[in-house]
């Protein structure tokens, strides 16, 4: 199976400052992998995919994320972070279930929290 | 119009009651999902509807009943519910490919008392 692993459980940064959310990635073929973000009491919002192509993918809000094949990651970043994007967010990947049929499998989460 | 609407926002159910979850896209997504989310963990997939047809079901209890009438609406049927059952819903709409990102909706806050 496909999986993604988000190794921090929470990230804190001051506003302003650049942030980093980590998510590496194990899967066998090409790897098709999803940002997610969720705010409180809130479904998931789409930031950004890597499907194929440029390493550096920009998405909403001003996000974007690096595409690593020899470290077999996709981090997500930001330069400059705002106390707003202090929320949940999810590295997801395509996956396969046991019926064949493709899915996202989803990283267990990271809370980020931006200090004023 | 790129939002997908959960209804009700709220639901408290007992474990007898039978009560049914609402879903409705009109992005003309073909594909649909019903997820559980427990607080602060990832979404767990139940189930997947592509083309109206049931086409993953991730070994979910069958007091979960999903149902495509069309393929706008996704409903999701609840019958003798546990506790543990008590949890966010989402629904999430996307192109069949799974290339394609998915829309979700705000949720069902189900509490099974």
């Amino acid at each position: 199976a496909q999986s993604v692993a988000q190794p921090e459980d929470q990230v804190n940064v001051a506003e302003g400052n650049p942030l980093t959310v980590k998510c590496t990635y194990s899967v066998s073929g090409n790897p098709y992998l999803f940002w997610y973000v969720q705010y409180p009491n809130r479904g998931l919002q789409f930031l950004l995919k890597y499907i194929t192509g440029d390493n550096l993918v920009k998405g909403s809000y001003g996000f974007e994320a690096e595409f690593n094949k020899s470290q077999t990651s996709f981090h997500l970043k930001k330069p400059s972070a705002l106390v707003s994007d202090s929320a949940l967010y999810f590295c997801a990947v395509r996956d396969v279930n046991s019926g064949g049929y493709q899915k996202v499998t989803f990283g267990i989460g990271t809370k980020l929290q931006v200090i004023p | 119009d790129t939002e997908v609407t959960q209804t009700p926002k709220h639901l408290v159910m007992g474990m007898t009651n039978k009560k049914s979850l609402k879903c409705e896209q009109h992005m003309g997504h073909r594909a649909m999902y019903w997820y559980k989310q427990k607080a602060k963990k990832p979404p767990e997939l139940m189930f997947v509807y592509s083309y109206e047809k049931l086409s993953i079901n991730e070994s979910v209890p069958s007091r979960f009943s999903p149902e495509c009438p069309n393929s706008s609406l996704l409903n999701l049927h609840l019958h003798a519910l546990q506790p543990e059952d008590s949890a966010l819903y989402l629904c999430a709409s996307s192109q069949v490919t799974i290339s394609y990102e998915q829309y979700f909706g705000p949720g069902t806050r189900l509490t099974v008392t």
